[in-house]
């Protein structure tokens, strides 16, 4: 099985700043079978970012994935006030069992 | 439009079993799976497992063998969630998801999320 580990856990940032959060998996996901998701309170997860860097349908250009391997990112340019959510990765490569990371909150400093 | 609407709350006592709904709209069912995922209160996400809607093909996580079993009926659009011998850590909102399938019937990520149903396990 392969595990996620993202950093920070929380990241205090305020709107109009960049943010980096990252992802490192304990071996590496070939075909950057690698995606993100945000979530705010009492919502279900929305997906940001499929196969590492591939924007999903209506999400903004502010947001961006990179990676390959074992070390992925996330980056949001410049912060709106609606982005102040938990973040989570997921890997989908080879079979099932796959997997989440454990989240990285991003709040408003 | 794509739509998950999953059934509604659930209050369950310990050793009972639940089974939670998810009508899918707007898309061909059969050409994608549904993943099931576990968030406990307060915590992250959790796979629980998934299934292929065009074959009936799942793959269930280890911790959950033998107390899961995820089914879909395609004549209706819904695929079930059951699982059985419940304790009161299961306390947790379950959510399905579209998920998309390669040409080996392999799942890939979740795109399309349903609301979630919250369940409580207590006595």
């Amino acid at each position: 099985e392969v595990v996620l580990t993202q950093s920070p856990g929380t990241l205090s940032l305020s709107p109009g700043e960049r943010a980096t959060l990252s992802c490192r998996a304990s071996q590496s996901i070939d075909r950057n079978y690698l995606a993100w998701y945000q979530q705010k309170p009492g919502q279900a997860p929305r997906l940001l970012i499929y196969a590492a860097s591939s924007r999903a349908t209506d999400i903004p250009d502010r947001f961006s994935g990179s990676g390959s391997g074992t070390d992925f990112s996330l980056t949001i340019s410049r912060l709106e006030p609606e982005d102040f959510a938990v973040y989570y990765c997921h890997q989908y490569y080879r079979s099932p069992p796959y997997t989440f990371g454990q989240g990285t909150r991003l709040e408003i400093k | 439009q794509i739509k998950l609407v999953q059934s509604g709350t659930e209050v369950k006592k310990p050793g009972a079993s639940l089974k939670v709904s998810c009508k899918a709209s707007g898309y061909t069912f059969t050409r994608y799976g549904i993943t099931w995922v576990r968030q406990a209160p307060g915590q992250g996400l959790e796979w629980m497992g998934w299934i292929n809607s065009n074959n009936g093909n799942t793959h269930y996580a280890q911790k959950f063998l033998g107390r899961v079993t995820m089914t879909t009926d395609t004549s209706t659009t819904t695929a079930y969630l059951e699982l059985r011998s419940l304790r009161s850590d299961d306390t947790a909102v379950f959510y399905c998801a579209r998920t998309l399938v390669d040409y080996s019937g392999r799942p890939y990520y979740s795109d399309y999320w349903g609301q979630g149903t919250v369940v409580t396990a207590s006595s």
